[in-house]
């Protein structure tokens, strides 16, 4: 069973960096073709997809938010992290920790999103 | 920044049969790419509904249905019961290796 869990600060001020780190359980990121990925959701707005990121280490980043995001691991500790660098109120929002379900439908490679974390409001204020 | 389009709200009396539209383009689900659903209830984070288009992951009720036909998706809730009461996002994949979001549909029970 795979579990993950959000943490880090619930209040942020303009202008400052948000890190927050997920720690799951039940897959490695050691294994190939695992990922973890991040989502974001305003309240009251819609989900938006942030990025991901892969055993091999590679990334895929929103293109709206490429200029500002980084997503790191610490494969050791089973934990991913997002960084979100000069953040704004329109940053404010749940974000949600996610396991990509990766697979080919024999011409493609995609993903759906299971399980979710519990997810983390942060809130970007003065 | 939805790249997939969804009616803001669809509602129908307990027992009715509702479908939710989801537009995408010829970079994603018209590319080929399947959709997958996700009902996210009152406070509650998403969970999949349908994944790959038209599959239902264990535990979720016949009555959940999806298709896909060129550049569009259908999410089909039969027997409408109340507690289906709850927000629906569809989901897909695009040629430039990202995922997307649909821009929400809030289901009513009348």
């Amino acid at each position: 069973q795979i579990t993950l869990e959000e943490s880090g600060p619930t209040l942020v001020k303009p202008t400052q960096t948000l890190t927050l780190t997920c720690t799951f359980s039940g897959v490695s990121l050691n294994t190939p073709g695992v990922g973890v990925g991040w989502i974001r959701q305003p309240p009251g707005k819609a989900l938006e997809w942030l990025g991901i990121i892969y055993w091999n280490d590679d990334k895929r980043y929103s293109p709206s938010l490429k200029s500002r995001l980084t997503i790191s691991k610490d494969t050791s500790k089973n934990q991913v992290f997002l960084t979100l660098t000069n953040v704004e109120p329109v940053d404010t929002a749940t974000y949600y920790c996610v396991h990509p379900n990766v697979y080919s439908n024999g011409s493609q490679w995609a993903y759906w999103f299971d399980p979710w974390g519990q997810g983390t409001l942060v809130t970007v204020s003065s | 920044q939805s790249v997939l389009t969804q009616p803001p709200s669809v509602s129908g009396a307990p027992g009715q049969r509702v479908t939710i539209s989801c537009t995408g383009s010829s970079s994603n689900i018209g590319a080929g790419y399947d959709v997958h659903w996700y009902q996210q209830l009152p406070g509650t984070a998403p969970k999949v509904l349908i994944y790959a288009t038209n599959k239902r992951p264990s535990g979720v009720p016949e009555r959940f249905s999806g298709s896909k036909s060129g550049t569009s998706a259908s999410l089909a809730i039969a027997g409408l019961q109340a507690d289906d009461e709850a927000d629906y996002y569809c989901q897909s994949y695009d040629i430039s290796m990202t995922a997307s979001f649909g821009t929400g549909t809030r289901v009513t029970v009348l």
